[in-house]
């Protein structure tokens, strides 16, 4: 099982817009729901900002939205505040095993 | 409060075993399945290891099958993760979640450093 592939870095200017993508393959992101994107600030345990692939829990801003297209997932953070820059991970389950994907980390200008 | 308390880390020398414990408190530990995922110094996520709520389905990652072991004790609402014959990839920071089709919660993680 291969760890998703993430860009390693964006970065974009306050209220701009930015999409990280995070490509599997067809027994992960291509064939299950279950996709989910977590932010990491330094020194803090992950929060999850999307699951199934769209949903947001309550409390995440609606600046942050998932898609989904075949085998690649994406996260974008429209309206970009200083607060966003922070490590994003995408994560898949496949059944069997659960994947994350390598990180990108948000800069913001 | 929903609140995940890992413990048990520590430093163990290469070969050596360790058994880390998570203490759940504020919701219904039974009727969750529960994680470990671990993050190295520096570096990304990475799944360890998960178990179905009432312990009859257990799944891990490829690089610790066979030397770690997961197991809950639903009546102390505890999740545990027995590592042995543990190598210096194996230093992580290693944190419990609670998962529903996603990770809810986390815990702060503990420590675990393998070296001489």
């Amino acid at each position: 099982q291969s760890a998703l592939t993430q860009p390693r870095s964006v970065s974009g200017s306050p209220g701009q817009s930015v999409t990280i993508s995070c490509t599997g393959v067809s027994s992960d992101v291509g064939g299950h729901k279950y996709v989910s994107w977590y932010q990491q600030h330094p020194g803090k345990a992950p929060k999850v900002i999307i699951y199934d692939v769209t949903k947001r829990p309550s409390g995440v801003p609606d600046r942050f939205s998932g898609s989904n297209s075949g085998i690649t997932a994406s996260l974008t953070i429209s309206g970009l505040l200083a607060e966003d820059e922070a490590d994003y991970y995408c994560c898949s389950f496949t059944g069997s095993h659960v994947l994350f994907g390598g990180g990108t980390k948000v800069t913001v200008l | 409060d929903v609140q995940l308390l890992e413990s048990g880390g520590g430093l163990v020398q290469p070969g050596g075993s360790l058994r880390l414990s998570c203490a759940a408190s504020g919701f219904t530990f039974s009727n969750y399945a529960m994680n470990w995922v671990r993050q190295a110094p520096g570096r990304g996520l990475e799944w360890v290891s998960a178990v179905s709520p009432g312990a009859d389905t257990t799944l891990y990652g490829d690089s610790v099958k066979g030397r770690f072991a997961i197991s809950r004790d639903n009546s102390k609402n505890t999740l545990y993760l027995q590592m042995n014959s543990l190598r210096a990839e194996d230093t992580a920071l290693y944190y419990c979640a609670r998962w529903t089709s996603y990770y809810e919660v986390w815990g702060r993680g503990t420590l675990v450093t393998v070296s001489s």
